[in-house]
């Protein structure tokens, strides 16, 4: 079974500059998360999706943030623009029912804004 | 408080000795509980799981748990030098995962 993909797993911009995430999850898991994950520290929760429908975004930083699930399987994540303390490793994490069960992360992707 | 607490470390463990990483918790009403292990620029890869009090072994692995204490620890038996990692300790509450900051492990040859 495929885990789940990210990419790409190293982006580096400018301030200022737009940005996009990928994520595909596991092929049935119906859960989607999207952490940031800071040096040091754990991860923390930007935006949980059940199928297509973003069901806590509580934690993303509306201005300049921003995600989709369209068909309920893939996501993308934004930002724009993006500013120096997004710097940072984006997780992408799925499981299989309604956020209750096991979820597994992807390898993630290393932004760095000069 | 934070909502989970780990002991940063580094905590240095000989290698075939029993490493024994704690987490405590703030959220009372907090249901599950998971420990990660996330190797230096990897992503976290869960270890065990546990939902109810007392041990769980899985191979060298146990997980305790005391709710009445806000307790989860995660003992490794005969540690080796792949151990070495951070784990993150994390816990379910009502409405999200909530992970620790984790606790740097490193294995003595």
């Amino acid at each position: 079974e495929a885990g789940v993909v990210q990419s790409p797993r190293y982006k580096i911009i400018e301030k200022k500059q737009p940005v996009a995430f990928w994520c595909n999850p596991i092929s049935g898991h119906n859960t989607l998360y999207w952490y940031r994950q800071n040096l040091g520290q754990g991860p923390e929760l930007l935006i949980r999706y059940e199928n297509e429908e973003a069901v806590d975004d509580s934690q993303l930083p509306k201005d300049r943030f921003s995600a989709e699930r369209l068909k309920g399987v893939d996501s993308t994540l934004k930002i724009q623009p993006a500013e120096l303390g997004d710097s940072a490793v984006y997780l992408c994490a799925s499981s299989s029912h309604r956020g209750q069960d096991t979820q597994y992360f992807g390898p993630g992707t290393r932004l760095t804004v000069l | 408080q934070k909502e989970v607490e780990q002991n940063s470390g580094p905590l240095s463990v000989p290698e075939g000795a029993i490493a024994s990483l704690n987490c405590t918790y703030s959220d009372r009403g907090s249901q599950s509980f998971f420990w990660y292990r996330q190797y230096s620029g990897k992503s976290p890869e869960l270890i065990m799981f546990i939902y109810s009090n007392g041990d769980k072994e899985d191979g060298r692995f146990t997980a305790q748990l005391n709710k009445a204490s806000q307790y989860v620890s995660l003992l490794i038996r005969d540690s080796q030098p792949s151990d070495s990692a951070t784990y993150l300790c994390a816990v379910r509450g009502s409405k999200k995962l909530t992970f620790g900051t984790g606790t740097r492990l490193t294995i003595i040859p």
